[in-house]
Formats: structure tokens, sequence, C-alpha cells
């Protein structure tokens, strides 16, 4: 069976502060797993994936996650959060061998940045 | 560079009217699927297909239909409106070759409200 797990549905930062959002994922396969951005009324834009050439993937607007098979988190990271960064976060498993690219979503976390 | 194309973005609907949310991508991706987003419970699957003349169920089916008669459209139908299907609701698309390279690319949404 697979599933995601956000630990957190909201996390408040300040501007300029570090940014950390949690998932944990659990799945019968070999997983491949994403972070998806929302912003407000917005659709899904991906952030980054993890593809197995390293465990410290990089994405756009400066964040990172890192996955580590021992805990089966995949967590999201940015050093400083900037204004825009305000948005929702999904963590997403899609199982790679179950034949279909179903995704598996996290319930979200919702990122609020204080000027 | 279109990608996902989902129409319409808002609609409203009265309970027991029926209506299709469109879906269309020019990418030539086997696989597409609809979900739909609520709070606080991420987005979930309700119906995909893997090509052309193939559907099938995903977690939350029920009340919803799907034909694919071309590779580019997956049009979503509700054929009898309730207040439950009041929801956020995104199409996706992706090739089907299940890989640590697979990316889903979704359309912008469509708000429907049922009344």
């Amino acid at each position: 069976a697979q599933s995601v797990t956000q630990l957190d549905s909201h996390v408040s930062v300040s501007e300029g502060t570090p940014v950390l959002l949690r998932c944990n994922y659990s799945s019968s396969y070999s997983p491949s797993l994403f972070w998806y951005v929302q912003h407000p009324n917005k659709g899904l834009q991906l952030l980054l994936k993890y593809t197995s050439a390293a465990t410290l993937v990089k994405g756009i607007n400066g964040f990172e996650a890192e996955f580590k098979k021992s805990e089966t988190s995949f967590h999201l990271t940015k050093p400083s959060a900037h204004m825009s960064d305000a948005a929702e976060y999904f963590c997403v498993v899609i199982p790679i061998q179950t034949g279909a690219n179903n995704l598996f979503f996290g319930t979200g976390t919702r990122l609020t940045v204080i000027p | 560079n279109a990608g996902v194309t989902q129409t319409p973005k808002f609609q409203v609907l009265k309970t027991g009217q029926s209506m299709t949310l469109q879906c269309a991508q020019d990418m030539n991706h086997e696989y597409m699927s609809w979900y739909r987003q609520d709070p606080g419970m991420g987005l979930r699957l309700i119906h995909y297909s893997v090509g052309a003349g193939i559907t099938d169920q995903g977690e939350v089916p029920n009340g919803y239909n799907v034909s694919r008669s071309t590779t580019e459209d997956f049009p979503l139908r509700l054929l009898s409106a309730a207040p439950s299907q009041t929801s956020v609701y995104f199409c996706a698309s992706s090739s089907r070759t299940v890989s640590m390279n697979t990316e889903a690319f979704f359309g912008q949404g469509t708000r429907l409200t049922v009344v």
C-alpha cells in the first residue's frame, strides 16, 4: 500500500528564515518522490523530484529535498524564505512498479511567510 | 506550449444537473487522470486512463464517468451533480512509461460549485 504523510498542515516562518516542510511516505514498491507547489488559485507546479541519482535533490526557487530511505522521509527545505514562497506544498509518491502512474498525494502543507 | 488545458475554469451547477469537464493535452501522453482537491484532503484520484479506449477507477469514482476516445482528450462527466461534488478538479497527464523520470503535468483546475 502507498501513503504519504505531511506532518504539518500549516507552517509559518519569517521572511529570511529557513523553511522545513516534512514528508514521510510508505510504499510497497521503490518510490518516485516529488514535491509540487500550488500558489493561490493556480494549478500545481513541480518543485523537484527524486530520481535516485542523488539523495539530495535540488529544485526550483532554492528548494531542496533529501531522500532518506532508512527514515522513509523526503523533507523539503529552503535556507531563506521569501514572500513569494507562500503557497501550499504537496508531497507526492508514485510507486514505480505498479504499471500506472497514479500519484498519491499528501494532504498538503500551507506555508505562510511573515514579513 | 499548451500542455494540459482544462475547461471551464469555473462552473456553478444546480443539484441534479449534468456537465462535462474537458481536459486536453498536446504532449502525446498515454496516461491521463482526474483528481479532486478538497480542503485538508490533498488530491484524490477519481479516474485514470493508460491509453485510448482504456479507463479505470481511482479512489473516489462514484458519481463520475470518463471515456478516452483519443490520446489527447479525457473528459470527466457528472451525470447528476450533488453538493458533495463541490470541489476543485485537476486533470493530469504523463508518459506511460513508469520510471524515476516520470513527471505529471497538471491543468489549471476547474472550480465547481453545486448548489
